[in-house]
């Protein structure tokens, strides 16, 4: 069975501080997928990165940061000077396999993020 | 990425009624998800939906509960029968397999 867990229920940071996101997950699979969406206080969840178990490069895009750690089943997430506009509930999320069936998305509780002005 | 909408984006239904949620992407997708996210928790998946196919549903949700259409490749709809409080939720669909992306959501209040 998979599992995604975000020890961190809420974070709040000043505006420019750097903040990091925690995620462990646990699957049987050698090879998976792990994800980090945005929810926004819209609620529409916005889909941030998709990374590869065989690919554990770090990767950055602009402000954001993602840490894959295979050793210790990590996939941590870094904003850097945060924003008011990056308060939102962050999940990351792991998948099987991309052949049929394996595609869901096993979620994370989130952690909600509010970056204080 | 695909660009989806449902209908409706939010709605308030009385106990024991059903409702119909839609949903549309505008181009042709193999595989459509359904997810339940219940106030303040996670998005569970209720079931897949593949077009010509019964909807494969997940632990805990049952069809007669939850049907689920797929009549074409950019359609799907889920239906939330016999409605109780505990089913006030967001329901959200998406698509696609390496990257799913997500519908805006149908926020779903039962009285």
């Amino acid at each position: 069975a998979q599992k995604v867990t975000q020890a961190q229920t809420e974070i709040s940071v000043v505006e420019k501080e750097d903040v990091t996101l925690d995620c462990v997950y646990e699957t049987r699979d050698t090879t998976y997928y792990l994800f980090w969406y945005k929810q926004p206080p819209s609620g529409e969840l916005v889909f941030l990165i998709r990374r590869n178990s065989f690919d554990e490069q770090n990767e950055i895009s602009g402000r954001y940061s993602w840490n894959f750690q295979k050793s210790t089943s990590s996939f941590n997430f870094t904003i850097t000077a945060s924003q008011v506009v990056d308060s939102a509930v962050y999940f990351c999320a792991l998948s099987g396999l991309f052949n049929f069936g394996n595609e869901k998305l096993t979620f994370g509780t989130g952690t909600r993020l509010t970056i204080i002005p | 990425s695909a660009v989806i909408s449902q209908k409706p984006s939010r709605d308030i239904c009385q106990r024991g009624t059903s409702l119909t949620i839609q949903c549309q992407v505008d181009s042709q997708v193999t595989m459509m998800f359904w997810y339940r996210q219940q106030p303040g928790q996670s998005l569970t998946l209720i079931a897949t939906a593949n077009q010509g196919s019964e909807a494969t549903y997940e632990s805990g949700f049952v069809i007669d509960k939850f049907p689920i259409s797929r009549p074409n490749l950019t359609f799907s709809t889920l239906t939330v029968s016999n409605m109780s409080p505990e089913d006030s939720s967001i329901y959200l669909c998406s698509v696609g397999r390496y990257e799913q992306f997500f519908g805006p959501g149908t926020r779903l209040t039962v009285l």
